[in-house]
């Protein structure tokens, strides 16, 4: 099983619309949950910071469910300039280190 | 901007030779990360670097090595190149070693013949 699992996308979507997108880890123990964007061909960029009481930047909401290992982020109103690669990470500590571990990713694409 | 430069930007190899990948940290960043992207893939953790020493390591064979300098600049070594490390190669840094933000550089892209 994959420590972080993200649902497989595409989503199309018009613009205005609201999307949600889901994602699952497997170790218990990480810490820290994030989402972050990338757009084709460019780096990832951190989008916001989850966290367990829920989140909100603007358009954007970010929830974390730690009983069901679930995070989920919100975008309300999307615009074409959301569309994207949205990734899913968690923080996992071991005893060799700390490590941030991404999904897969999920694209996003906003059509007028 | 992030202020994480990366070089080369693109590098092309053939199967079993050696390639090095450098990475200048943000001003003030004392952890380097380095991660692999294969194409339609997120980034994979390869390893972290913190005060010169490596913090924690991902499921990649030893032939992936590093190392991080005084200046907290970093490299990237991979040896015995096969046709699969071929990916982008995306160096990040970040604050210190649990920091969730991470910068990152536009990547290298190696291709391996």
């Amino acid at each position: 099983r994959k420590e972080v699992e993200q649902d497989p996308g595409p989503f199309n979507v018009p613009e205005g619309a609201t999307v949600a997108f889901n994602c699952t880890y497997s170790n218990s123990a990480s810490q820290s949950f994030f989402w972050y964007r990338q757009d084709c061909r460019k780096e990832p960029k951190l989008l916001m910071s989850v966290y367990s009481s829920g989140n909100e930047d603007g358009r954007f909401t970010a929830q974390l469910n730690r009983a069901s290992q679930y995070i989920s982020l919100l975008i309300r109103d999307s615009k074409l300039s959301d569309s994207a690669t949205y990734l899913c990470v968690v923080t996992v500590t071991s005893l060799y280190g700390n490590k941030l571990v991404f999904g897969a990713g999920t694209i996003l694409r906003v059509k007028s | 901007e992030t202020g994480v430069t990366q070089s080369p930007t693109h590098l092309i190899k053939t199967r079993g030779q050696q390639v090095t990948l450098r990475c200048s940290s943000q001003s003030g960043h004392n952890t380097v990360s380095w991660y692999q992207q294969a194409l339609g893939q997120g980034p994979q953790f390869i390893f972290q670097y913190y005060r010169e020493e490596e913090n924690g390591r991902g499921n990649f064979p030893p032939r992936f090595s590093g190392l991080q300098f005084p200046n907290y600049s970093s490299e990237l070594n991979v040896n015995a190149l096969e046709l699969d490390d071929s990916a982008l190669y995306l160096c990040a840094s970040s604050l210190g070693p649990l920091e969730g933000k991470l910068f990152f550089g536009s990547g290298t892209q190696l291709s391996v013949l």
